[in-house]
């Protein structure tokens, strides 16, 4: 069964720094691209960030750039987002996904949440 | 990067068709036959639709179907059913080596 499990979010202050996780089972994960995706409260998608298959490739949304970090660690499984500097705007469910070679999030987490608050 | 453009709401009744647009430029939508199409339920994450403008991955309906003519693409649901009732995004890559999401499209079945 292809699975991917979030874990990380939780309530920081502004200015704060968080890291997420995504343990990732059922395909062979470092074959595909990887990505995050979040969801504002009442809000629609946004890309944050993908990486590639072998760490070397990895873009940004402006939003984020400088602030966030996109890794992975094939021997286990897993992607990661670094983030510092938060700021309310952070403020989101973040959804890991794997980014198919069609540019498409075929698979998706069911999300952490994370609040950027003081 | 502007999100794409969809309509805020489409409502049709059951056993209809309704079309969501999703507009963009040539740097996204126009530039690439990578246009993807999610749909969400409330509380729920996201599930692809429609990739490649009008492939449907395994297991997704033949009442979904899309397609693309310049800057625009579009998703059709036709035989529309109550549980069709959610959230529509669309996405595109970008000139930027990016991605964009549409601004999404609410889906009312009345």
């Amino acid at each position: 069964q292809v699975l991917l499990v979030e874990s990380g979010g939780g309530l920081v202050k502004p200015g704060g720094s968080l890291r997420l996780s995504c343990a990732a089972s059922g395909f062979s994960f470092s074959d595909f691209y990887m990505g995050w995706v979040r969801q504002a409260p009442g809000k629609g998608l946004e890309w944050v960030s993908y990486i590639g298959a072998s760490d070397y490739t990895f873009y940004y949304a402006d939003s984020v750039k400088g602030r966030f970090t996109i890794s992975r660690d094939n021997a286990k499984n897993s992607l990661y987002l670094q983030m510092s500097n938060l700021r309310a705007e952070d403020t989101a469910m973040y959804y890991c996904a794997e980014y198919g070679y069609n540019y498409a999030f075929d698979i998706w987490g069911q999300g952490t949440m994370v609040t950027v608050s003081s | 990067q502007s999100a794409l453009t969809q309509p805020a709401s489409v409502s049709g009744s059951p056993g209809q068709s309704i079309t969501i647009s999703c507009s963009g430029t040539s740097s996204d939508v126009g530039g690439y036959n990578y246009v993807s199409w999610y749909q969400q339920h409330p509380g729920k994450a996201p599930k692809l639709l429609i990739s490649d403008v009008s492939h449907r991955p395994s297991g997704i309906s033949d009442r979904f179907s899309g397609s693309k003519s310049g800057n625009t693409a579009s998703l059709t649901i036709s035989g529309l059913q109550a549980e069709d009732e959610a959230d529509y995004y669309c996405s595109s890559p970008t000139s930027r080596s990016t991605l964009v999401f549409g601004g999404g499209t609410k889906v009312t079945v009345v």
